[in-house]
């Protein structure tokens, strides 16, 4: 089966900087992307990474570690706007994505 | 930019109808899209890969009969959700890999929120 691992929920405040996990385990595995989910929105997608390292886009920043089939979500300088859902997701064979369950993220002033 | 829609965004019916909803890209041709359903507080759960030229291919525990999908043209899929029971109330969203890009990013519709009564 397939199976993806992630916090149900995260607290943080205003300024900080807060790291998602995601542990996944996978029939096959082509990357591990990022969405962000604001309540009755659609997905938006923030990050992906095919490679083992760091990737960064603004304050957002993702990690691959695909020995340890393990990667992260790095959110910097934290606004009340990221408040939301954030689901990582593995891109198996043809597109397809399998999401985890998603971290909802609640960020304090 | 990379931009799909959905239509309807909500719909309310009985049960025993059959309810359409429809996906496009708007700004980019889509051989492949996908649709998932969405219950509140969970997860994304792909129901089905949409395939223009080909028939759908759906996901262990979809029901393809219930969950009738095709893929018209290039820039359009629709999904129709068959004899609708309460049950099948939920947020059903679409995505769509355009044909230009790799297979890194697929773009999502704003979602259907059916409301079965």
């Amino acid at each position: 089966g397939q199976s993806l691992e992630q916090p149900s929920e995260v607290t943080a405040v205003e300024g900080a900087i807060v790291q998602i996990n995601c542990t996944y385990q996978t029939s096959g595995f082509y990357g591990l992307s990022w969405y962000q989910q604001h309540d009755g929105g659609a997905p938006t997608f923030l990050s992906y990474n095919a490679l083992d390292g760091l990737e960064e886009t603004g304050r957002f920043s993702s990690f691959l570690s695909r020995s340890d089939s393990y990667g992260y979500l790095l959110l910097q300088e934290l606004q009340m706007k990221d408040s939301a859902s954030y689901f990582c997701a593995v891109h198996n064979q043809g597109g397809k994505l399998i999401f985890g369950q998603g971290t909802e993220l609640s960020v304090k002033p | 930019g990379a931009v799909v829609s959905q239509h309807p965004s909500r719909v309310i019916c009985k049960s025993g109808t059959s309810v359409k909803i429809e996906c496009r890209s708007l700004d980019f041709q889509a051989t492949t899209m996908f649709w998932y359903r969405q219950f509140p507080k969970q997860s994304l759960m792909l129901m089905a890969t949409s395939n223009e030229g080909s028939k759908a291919t759906y996901e262990q525990g979809v029901e393809k009969d219930k969950f009738l999908i095709n893929h018209a043209s290039l820039t359009l899929s629709t999904l129709t959700v068959t004899s609708a029971h309460p049950e099948d109330s939920s947020f059903y969203i679409c995505s769509a890999i355009p044909d230009r890009d790799n297979q890194e990013t697929q773009y999502f519709g704003p979602g259907t929120r059916l409301l079965v009564l």
